[in-house]
């Protein structure tokens, strides 16, 4: 089945500091994999991808990290904002065709400021 | 660019009617749309994947004749919630790919609430 994610978990950080968003993910065969932003509301909103062969890819004041040994994929966030304050999804899209997709759980972040 | 719109953003029905949410790509060929539902504090589940001109294909425990899925063009998809009952309240999240590629774009999420 599809990851279904009960109870988010959630990460308190202050205004400026850096946030890390961890994600295990189940499928081995999945090679491309996304972080989403979602506010309440509102549809999942792009932040940044990763092809499986890499290990780390960064964008504008966020980086992904990827470990394929132990399926583990994390968003890091610097400096972070309030307006950054929303659920955070990694998906992953496994290598079987179709582009179908696959969300993990969620974190909510809370940003303090 | 790729921008993907939901109509209606809400909409509230009576528990035995039928409910039709549409979804469209607004400025690119769509290939593939994706039908999510999410429950309030829960993650996006993938309810089907609809394919232009074909059958769409729904995952396990979906119940396809509850859920009527039709992608009649490469701009439209639209999801039909069938005899909706109180338990399919939900949010319901559409999304495109880019046409053969894998990046995803998302509609803004219809939210369903049957009475």
């Amino acid at each position: 089945g599809e990851s279904v994610g009960l109870h988010l978990p959630t990460l308190s950080v202050q205004e400026g500091d850096n946030s890390i968003i961890n994600c295990a993910y189940s499928n081995s065969a999945s090679d491309y994999f996304i972080w989403y932003k979602q506010e309440s509301g509102k549809g999942p909103q792009f932040i940044i991808d990763i092809r499986s062969n890499m290990d780390k890819r960064q964008g504008q004041r966020v980086t992904v990290l990827l470990n394929k040994t132990v399926k583990h994929l994390s968003l890091q966030i610097a400096a972070t904002q309030p307006g950054d304050s929303a659920v955070y999804f990694c998906a992953e899209t496994p290598n079987t065709g179709g582009f179908k997709t696959i969300f993990g759980a969620g974190t909510r972040l809370f940003v303090k400021a | 660019g790729a921008v993907v719109s939901q109509h209606p953003s809400w909409v509230i029905c009576k528990s035995g009617t039928s409910v039709k949410i549409e979804c469209r790509s607004l400025d690119f060929q769509a290939t593939t749309m994706f039908w999510y539902r999410q429950f309030p504090k829960q993650s996006l589940m993938l309810m089907a994947t609809s394919n232009e001109g074909s059958k769409a294909t729904y995952e396990q425990g979906v119940e396809k004749d509850k859920f009527l899925i039709n992608h009649a063009s490469l701009t439209l998809s639209t999801l039909t919630v069938t005899s909706a009952h109180p338990e399919d309240s939900s949010f319901y999240i559409c999304s495109a790919n880019l046409r053969f590629t894998d990046t995803q774009y998302f509609g803004p999420g219809t939210r369903l609430t049957v009475l």
